[in-house]
């Protein structure tokens, strides 16, 4: 089992350019989460899709900042443009969402490290 | 989703049982109480789940009381690897807290 894919794992870039991260989540489940970590805020919920379809959005900071899910293997969260107080990492997690509402057990990448200048 | 409270941080010595509380006194009937530990760096790390009874796993126990107010994390014989911070969540959106920081001693 691969696991959570993220990429890129690193990215540098400048202030206003845009920036796109990349999750491919485990084959088989239909609950995908992007989450934000900094030392002052801490672990932050962005967004979450159930079955690719956005379910909550209420913790995606701006406008600047999207997220898709074309399918069930892939998503995506971009930044245009990228600020200074967008550097983070940047986690990706994906689980399997019972018919019941219980969410499982929350299977976390290995994270994208993003710095703006 | 309810909220929780934790201590920002803990000691424990090596080999001995570390006991983490999570208070979560606004929880509703039907939502579950989970632990996620990080460990530096990485991404955070499924431990354990439970709605009412204790439960065990290979990595830990989780004791809920009676009124599901407050639950407890017990690593039996804490080693050095599990130096990390510890998350309380209640409820199925998955929302992080600060948690508490464990510091496993030799």
């Amino acid at each position: 089992d691969a696991g959570v894919i993220q990429s890129p794992r690193h990215e540098v870039t400048e202030m206003g350019q845009e920036v796109t991260l990349r999750c491919k989540p485990i084959s088989g489940h239909n609950s995908l989460f992007w989450y934000r970590q900094t030392m002052m805020r801490g672990l932050e919920l962005l967004i979450y899709f159930n079955n690719n379809v956005p379910i909550d959005d209420s913790g995606m900071p701006e406008d600047r900042f999207s997220a898709k899910m074309p399918n069930a293997s892939f998503s995506t969260l971009k930044i245009q443009p990228s600020e200074p107080r967008d550097s983070a990492v940047y986690f990706c997690a994906s689980t399997v969402k019972g018919s019941g509402g219980r969410t499982g057990e929350l299977f976390f990448g290995e994270g994208s490290r993003l710095t703006v200048l | 989703d309810a909220k929780t409270t934790q201590p920002p941080s803990m000691d424990c010595a090596e080999g001995r049982a570390a006991n983490l509380p999570c208070n979560h006194s606004t929880i509703s009937g039907n939502e579950y109480v989970y632990w996620y530990r990080q460990i530096h760096s990485q991404g955070p790390q499924y431990i354990i789940h439970g709605l009412k009874n204790n439960e065990t796993n290979e990595m830990a126990s989780l004791i809920i009381t009676e009124d599901r107010k407050s639950s407890t994390l017990i690593l039996p014989h804490a080693t050095l690897r599990d130096t990390a911070v510890y998350y309380c969540i209640v409820g199925g959106k998955l929302i992080f807290g600060q948690g508490t920081e464990l510091s496993v001693k030799p």
